[in-house]
């Protein structure tokens, strides 16, 4: 079975700056996607980025990028610029190749002024 | 039409009431959840429907009924509810509906806020 971890519950940044939020993730599958998806306060949950295991390139989407380390098993994400609007709990999630996606535990991201 | 859209957005329901929470797709997408989540949780998979047929419960207790009359519909029956299972109910769907298939980005409607009182 695949497991998720995000070890930071809560993370404060300043608006402006950049903040990274660590995932790792454990399975013995070679092909599978790797998401980001970001529920702000009583909103829908939204995709934010995605990577998929075959590339070696680090996904990026405008502000959002992601640092993904295949041997290490580690799927980082980076907002840069970080806006009032990214408040939010940010969840990292696998898919392999059962029909489901197995979410982390989530961090609660505050921005600030 | 790219999204996921569920009714009604809040239910407030006794625990000897019968009440049905609905989700809807247009995006042909032939796979589709249902999702419960608890406050500063991640959402717990309850069902999986693939081209209309259930293909996943995740041992979700009887008095959660799903139906997939089309595929483009999905309704949770709930009965006989208790007060723990009080929670946003999500609903969201993918176009990638057979096991093996590795892609599996879900779009997910804004939920359904149910208190059982």
């Amino acid at each position: 079975a695949q497991t998720v971890t995000q070890s930071q519950p809560e993370m404060s940044v300043q608006e402006a700056e950049t903040v990274t939020l660590s995932c790792t993730y454990d399975t013995s599958e070679n092909n599978y996607y790797l998401f980001w998806y970001k529920q702000p306060p009583s909103r829908q949950m939204i995709l934010v980025i995605r990577q998929e295991a075959y590339k070696q390139q680090n996904a990026t989407e405008n502000r959002f990028s992601v640092n993904f380390q295949k041997a290490a098993k580690s799927f980082s994400l980076k907002i840069s610029d970080s806006q009032l609007g990214d408040t939010a709990m940010y969840f990292c999630a696998f898919s392999g190749t059962a029909s489901k996606l197995t979410f982390g535990t989530g961090t609660r991201l505050q921005v600030t002024l | 039409d790219t999204e996921v859209t569920q009714t009604p957005k809040h239910l407030v329901m006794g625990m000897t009431n019968k009440k049905s929470l609905k989700c809807e797709q247009h995006m042909g997408h032939r796979a589709m959840y249902w999702y419960k989540q608890k406050a500063k949780k991640p959402p717990e998979l309850m069902f999986v429907y693939s081209y209309e047929k259930l293909s996943i419960n995740e041992s979700v207790p009887s008095r959660f009924s799903p139906e997939c009359p089309n595929s483009s519909l999905l309704n949770l029956h709930l009965h006989a509810l208790q007060p723990e299972d009080s929670a946003l109910y999500l609903c969201a769907s993918t176009s990638r509906a057979l096991a093996g298939a590795s892609y599996n980005e879900q779009f997910f409607g804004p939920g359904t806020r149910l208190t059982v009182l």
